[in-house]
């Protein structure tokens, strides 16, 4: 069974500072990795996914994140936040053998000026 | 555009009384899913359906029905509702793939039940 923790359920970060939110993942199987991001009122869309070959994946409004093997860690990283970047993120696994779709618990990133 | 639907947005009912919540989607997506968010649990997987007329439950589907007469609806069935059904609603789609788990998500539907 696969299983998704987020290491922060809230980030406080002033503007302009750098961020990372945290996921680590445990799987018997490979996996494909993604982030998702909520903001406020609205639904959740894909920020990036990591399927394979570089490890490093770079996703819409900024956001990067690494995938680590060995570590078992998907950690989403922005080297500078705007305001517009407040909202709950979500990490999630998916077994490349097929299965479904296992979300984390969610962080919420507070960008303040 | 493409886009998932749900109605309604929000919902508020008494424990009981039957009710639907509505889910389309217009991308021609095979797979359709339900998902339930509470403060802390992150999502959770209700039920899904591969295609027309397959539907398996996920991790909480007590309470729950859905059906998939059509490809582009889904909708969720709470035949008795009670207070712990208290959540925030998403419907979700993809089409198969390495990549079949991009999901595109509808808008959301808040339900309080008293």
């Amino acid at each position: 069974a696969q299983s998704v923790t987020q290491l922060d359920s809230q980030v406080p970060v002033f503007e302009e500072a750098p961020v990372e939110l945290r996921c680590n993942y445990s799987s018997s199987v490979s996996v494909y990795l993604f982030w998702y991001v909520q903001y406020p009122n609205q639904g959740l869309q894909l920020l990036l996914k990591y399927l394979s070959g570089s490890t490093l994946v770079k996703g819409i409004n900024g956001f990067e994140a690494e995938f680590n093997k060995s570590q078992t860690s998907f950690h989403l990283r922005k080297p500078s936040v705007h305001i517009s970047d407040t909202a709950e993120y979500f990490c999630a696994v998916y077994p490349n053998q097929g299965g479904k779709l296992i979300f984390g618990q969610g962080t919420e990133l507070s960008v303040k000026p | 555009e493409a886009q998932v639907t749900q109605n309604p947005r929000y919902l508020i009912t008494v424990t009981g009384k039957k009710l639907t919540v509505t889910c389309s989607q217009n991308m021609n997506h095979e797979y359709m899913s339900w998902y339930r968010q509470d403060p802390g649990l992150g999502l959770r997987q209700i039920y899904y359906s591969m295609n027309v007329e397959v539907t398996d439950k996920g991790d909480v589907p007590e309470g729950y029905k859905v059906s998939r007469k059509e490809k582009r609806n889904f909708p969720l069935i709470l035949e008795s509702p009670s207070p712990n059904q208290t959540s925030l609603y998403f419907c979700a789609s993809s089409s198969p793939g390495p990549s079949s788990n991009e999901q595109y998500f509808g808008p959301g539907t808040r339900l309080t039940v008293t």
